[in-house]
């Protein structure tokens, strides 16, 4: 079964700390993995993905097959990091179908 | 470019309707998702079009059915509303072409109230 989890519904940190929000998979083959941000008023797009292996707005994210974990990292947080993120999963190739996990809520405090 | 729309914004109605959502693909794409997310949920998969077939499914009943046009765009179909279709539906599109797996943009959504 396809699943996506993300342990942490609520996560807050202070401005200039790092930050990691979790993402844990189970999938049969190889998949491709994906980080969405939903910012405040805006629609879902998407932040990275693990083909890319790009740092987008300071964000990292490392695919662990081993650990089957994806998780989502920046060394130092800024206010407009503040955001409902998703972490979501597919196949590498073909259909394009996306299972997402329910979404961590990340506030930044000054 | 004004990316996937998607219309109407809101919408009411009541136990045992039915309901159309549309939805315009991003310029240059020609695949259409759709996805269901209920309240505090992550977006869940409903079906995907190219070609203006029905390329995937995921875990819904048949009351829920699509349609894509020859200019990509794609309507949802909704049958018998029940109240736990209350939800927001998001319309992504990618461009596709059964080998590679594109990046897919979201719409803004269509919010969905049954009373």
């Amino acid at each position: 079964a396809q699943r996506v989890t993300q342990p942490e519904k609520l996560l807050s940190v202070f401005k200039g700390a790092p930050v990691e929000l979790k993402c844990n998979y189970s999938y049969s083959g190889s998949p491709e993995l994906f980080w969405y941000v939903q910012y405040s008023r805006q629609r879902l797009q998407l932040l990275l993905r693990h083909i890319s292996r790009e740092s987008i707005k300071g964000f990292t994210a490392d695919l662990n097959k081993g650990e089957t974990s994806f998780h989502l990292k920046k060394p130092f947080a800024q206010e407009e990091d503040s955001a409902m993120y998703y972490c979501a999963l597919s196949r590498i190739q073909g259909a394009q179908k996306l299972v997402f996990g329910q979404g961590t809520r990340l506030t930044i405090n000054p | 470019d004004a990316g996937v729309t998607q219309s109407p914004t809101h919408l009411i109605k009541t136990r045992g309707q039915q309901v159309t959502l549309r939805c315009s693909p991003k310029s240059g794409h020609d695949t259409v998702s759709w996805y269901q997310q209920a309240l505090g949920q992550g977006p869940q998969f409903i079906f995907q079009y190219y070609e203006e077939e029905e390329r995937q499914r995921g875990n819904f009943p048949d009351r829920f059915s699509g349609h894509q046009f020859p200019n990509y765009s794609s309507e949802l179909n909704v049958n018998a509303l029940l109240l736990g279709d209350s939800a927001l539906y998001l319309c992504a599109s990618s461009f596709g072409t059964g080998g590679s797996n594109q990046p897919q943009h979201f719409g803004d959504g269509t919010r969905l109230s049954i009373l």
